[in-house]
């Protein structure tokens, strides 16, 4: 069975400073990661994804995950928080076959002036 | 190009009534997911459409809940006998094959009184 973990509900940062999501999960098998962002009152959009190339994913808005199989993460971070990051980021994990989506409970990230 | 579309983006009845929700995937995607998205939760799957046939139906939670893909485009998920824990966000996704990008609609927010 899949599931993901993300710790932390709610996490503030200062304008400017480093942004860092945190993600665990569980798969019996290969996981393919995704983060995904959903800002107020619009759908959810695809920040970044990993399917098994590269471990360091580059996503839109200068955000990036590692994907680390021995610490079972898939952590989203951003070196320098602007304003308009302010969202609920949700972490996902399939399986190969892409029928299913498991996704976390969500962090709603506020920016602080 | 149009994106995913869901109607109606608010729809409220009463418990033991019927309902409807209708999404339009982009155009010429394959794969259309729906979901449901609980207040202060992460979209849980329900049911995971290839072309017309429904490919994975096991997240939905009991045989009140239905969904219909017929010509492979336009998907109609059915409820009924609505019950007030069915309320919730329902949103939809299509992506051009699975584990492509999903592209995620606005979502129906169900209300049952």
């Amino acid at each position: 069975a899949q599931s993901v973990t993300q710790l932390g509900s709610h996490v503030s940062v200062s304008e400017g400073a480093l942004v860092l999501l945190r993600c665990n999960y569980s798969s019996s098998v290969p996981p393919y990661l995704f983060w995904y962002v959903q800002y107020p009152n619009q759908g959810l959009q695809l920040l970044l994804k990993y399917t098994s190339a590269a471990t360091l994913v580059k996503g839109i808005n200068g955000f990036e995950a590692e994907f680390k199989k021995s610490e079972t993460s898939f952590h989203l971070t951003k070196p320098s928080a602007h304003m308009s990051d302010a969202a609920e980021y949700f972490c996902a994990v399939s399986v190969n076959t892409g029928n299913q989506f498991y996704f976390g409970t969500g962090t709603s990230l506020t920016v602080i002036p | 190009g149009a994106g995913v579309s869901q109607t109606p983006s608010n729809k409220v009845t009463e418990k033991g009534k019927y309902v409807e929700l209708r999404c339009d995937p982009i155009s010429g995607h394959t794969a259309l997911y729906w979901y449901r998205q609980s207040l202060g939760q992460g979209p849980e799957f329900l049911i995971y459409f290839q072309g017309t046939g429904a490919a994975d139906d096991s997240g939905l939670p009991n045989d009140r809940f239905f969904a219909v893909r017929p010509e492979g485009s336009v998907s109609t998920l059915k409820i009924q006998r609505t019950e007030r824990g069915d309320s919730a966000v329902y949103l939809c996704a299509s992506s051009l094959t699975s584990l492509d990008t999903q592209y995620f609609g606005p979502g129906t927010r169900l209300t049952v009184l």
